[in-house]
């Protein structure tokens, strides 16, 4: 019974490329949350997507960030021409449903690090 | 915005002592979990704690929720290694979805 699977595990771009980062969750989750974790400080919520619709994207900066969940595949998170600010470990959740009886599982992350 | 402290920042202890870390908001909590982190991994969350005065125990972890619903700490007794790792405090908030978390305490025990 695979968890929450997020890959790659680790990413290595250069300022200015694009980094795409991939979510599977749980099987028979359909509730899909992104964080974002810089040293020294806790997970910060990013966007929260429910199949092919964007639930709440306000922890998500404006531009250069996207992201999506279709009804088929993985979730991906986008960032486009990387900063080095960039730099952190992604973390992707999944839940059943929504509320406070739903608890969100939590992939092993993404590092990206942006040279 | 809520604010969530957490204290200490890091703690090293030999193993089987004691320790107690703590969790601090700037606002009642929603529903307030702990999550344990371990390096290169995901949080795995340990406890949700939703009533004020609530004590929960997980083997050797005791939680406590603050009567005013706005503090929770989190002892460990007789430490072992397993234990180490980064221990995360979080808010579900209003929405039901949106985790807040603490920076956390990264808790080291020696052997």
């Amino acid at each position: 019974n695979a968890g929450v699977m997020q890959n790659p595990r680790h990413l290595v771009r250069r300022r200015g490329q694009e980094a795409r980062l991939r979510c599977s969750p749980m099987k028979g989750h359909s509730h899909v949350y992104w964080y974002r974790q810089l040293p020294e400080e806790g997970l910060k919520f990013m966007v929260y997507l429910q199949k092919e619709n964007i639930i709440d994207e306000s922890g998500m900066p404006k531009e250069r960030f996207s992201a999506e969940f279709p009804k088929e595949g993985p979730s991906i998170l986008r960032i486009q021409q990387v900063v080095r600010g960039d730099s952190a470990a992604y973390f992707c959740a999944s839940s059943r449903g929504r509320g406070r009886g739903n608890i969100q599982y939590f992939g092993a992350g993404t590092r990206l690090s942006v040279l | 915005t809520q604010l969530l402290e957490q204290s200490p920042q890091f703690l090293s202890i030999q193993e089987g002592e004691n320790l107690t870390v703590y969790c601090n908001s700037s606002s009642v909590f929603s529903s307030l979990q702990w999550y344990r982190q371990e390096p290169g991994e995901g949080p795995v969350l340990l406890v949700t704690v939703v009533t004020g005065g609530e004590v929960k125990k997980l083997k050797r972890l005791t939680f406590q929720f603050g009567d005013a619903r706005k503090d929770s700490s989190l002892h460990i007794t007789a430490a072992q290694p397993g234990d180490t790792g980064l221990y995360l405090c979080a808010d579900i908030g209003s929405n039901d979805y949106k985790l807040s978390f603490g920076a956390g305490t990264t808790v080291t025990v020696r052997a």
